[in-house]
Formats: structure tokens, sequence, C-alpha cells
């Protein structure tokens, strides 16, 4: 079936430092890329995305790239904060019914440590 | 952004009850619903796709007879888990879907089964 792997399932870093976290994909029709972060015992929070009619998007801190034709794409945290301290996950849109449904990542715990 | 509720947040249950859960879109019509499990630390796993005014369509492995999902309106789709087991107890959590693709997810229901 579809899958989603994500890299790596836990990062450490220090206030300041830069974050990155890796997810491959293996639909090839897959055309939307979003990451979440999640506190625990919270809902998942859309963060970014990213469609793959781009390469690279980014927000502030915060940017994805996309390489489609190795189907891999990643989440850019610069300046990392105390309050990035969360669970990450990317995910990959494959088609189900009239929506595109989504496969998550396995999540990756970030620590930014003061 | 998109404003998604459910409700409870936290239910606690006998074994063999049944305990339904629902999901709304406050600002926005949703024509498609999802229903994720979430085990702790773990990834969100897709139980289904509920669609407004047609059956849901279920992920392989999940028991339709025994997560029921009703989307009555566009704004409002339920799961019912029917006769509930102590391996039942996880954290559901829906999300409803923009037209581009993007789900917004509800704050999850915390299921304890006694």
């Amino acid at each position: 079936g579809e899958n989603v792997e994500q890299h790596p399932s836990t990062l450490s870093v220090q206030e300041g430092d830069s974050a990155v976290i890796k997810c491959t994909y293996s639909d090839s029709a897959s055309n939307y890329f979003p990451w979440y972060k999640q506190e625990l015992g919270k809902r998942p929070q859309l963060i970014i995305d990213i469609r793959s009619n781009v390469g690279e998007k980014k927000d502030q801190r915060i940017a994805v790239t996309l390489n489609k034709t190795a189907k891999h794409f990643s989440l850019h945290i610069t300046e990392t904060q105390p309050e990035d301290s969360a669970v990450y996950f990317c995910a990959a849109s494959m088609r189900g019914g009239a929506t595109n449904k989504l496969i998550f990542g396995t999540g990756t715990l970030l620590a930014v440590q003061p | 952004g998109a404003v998604v509720s459910q409700h409870p947040s936290r239910v606690i249950c006998k074994s063999g009850t049944s305990v339904k859960i629902e999901c709304r879109s406050l600002d926005f019509q949703a024509t498609t619903m999802f229903w994720y499990r979430q085990f702790p630390k773990k990834s969100l796993m897709l139980m289904a796709t509920s669609n407004e005014g047609s059956k849901a369509t279920y992920e392989q492995g999940v028991e339709k007879d025994k997560f029921l999902i009703n989307h009555a309106s566009l704004t409002l789709s339920t799961l019912t888990v029917t006769s509930a087991h102590p391996e039942d107890s996880s954290f559901y959590i829906c999300s409803a879907a923009l037209g581009l693709g993007e789900q917004f997810f509800g704050p999850g229901t915390r299921l304890t089964v006694l």
C-alpha cells in the first residue's frame, strides 16, 4: 500500500539552531504535502503545506522543500525556540474518492533545549 | 483558519456499551470528513472517509459494523463505537476537508473503555 516514511523519529537541538525533518512517499500521484505540529494531547495543527507544482515554500522561520523526482520532501525550521518543541507529522495525499485522503508519516519528536 | 469541533473531549464507558462522537465544521461546509485513531506516541491512522449523503469508505482492517459513521449534513459527521471493548480505548480525531485538500482537525476524543 501507499507509504510515507519520516526521519528522524526524535530530534534534539539547541535553541537558535535549525531543525530538518525528512519524508519520502511512494505514490507518484501524490500532489499535496502538508506538515502538522501536534502538542501533547492536542489536535494536529497545519503549519505549512506545499503542492507538487512548486519546489519550495517559506513562511517566516518555516520552509518546506519538495523533490518530486526523488519523491521526498523536507521541513526546515530555523532559529528554533522552545515553543517549537512538539511532534511533527508529514503527510502525502492519495486519491480517496471525492477528496484526497492523507497518509501520515510516523512523526518526529522535536525537543528544543533552552 | 477553519474551525472544527469535536464532542465529547473525554469519555469513559463500560465494556459492551456504545459511544457516539460528534465532529462539526463550525465556519465552513465540509463535503468530506475523515476519522482517525491515534495510539500514544504513534501516528494518525486513517479509519474511514465520510462523505455527506453517502456511505463512508473504510480503510482496510477497520470493521464498518463496529465503527458506524454517519455524515448527515455538510457540517456534522458522527462516529459510533459499538459494543466497545478495552482494546478500543484510544484517541479518536476527526478532520474536515476543504476543496483543495487541506484538512483541519478537531480537538480529539479520548475514549477509555473499562
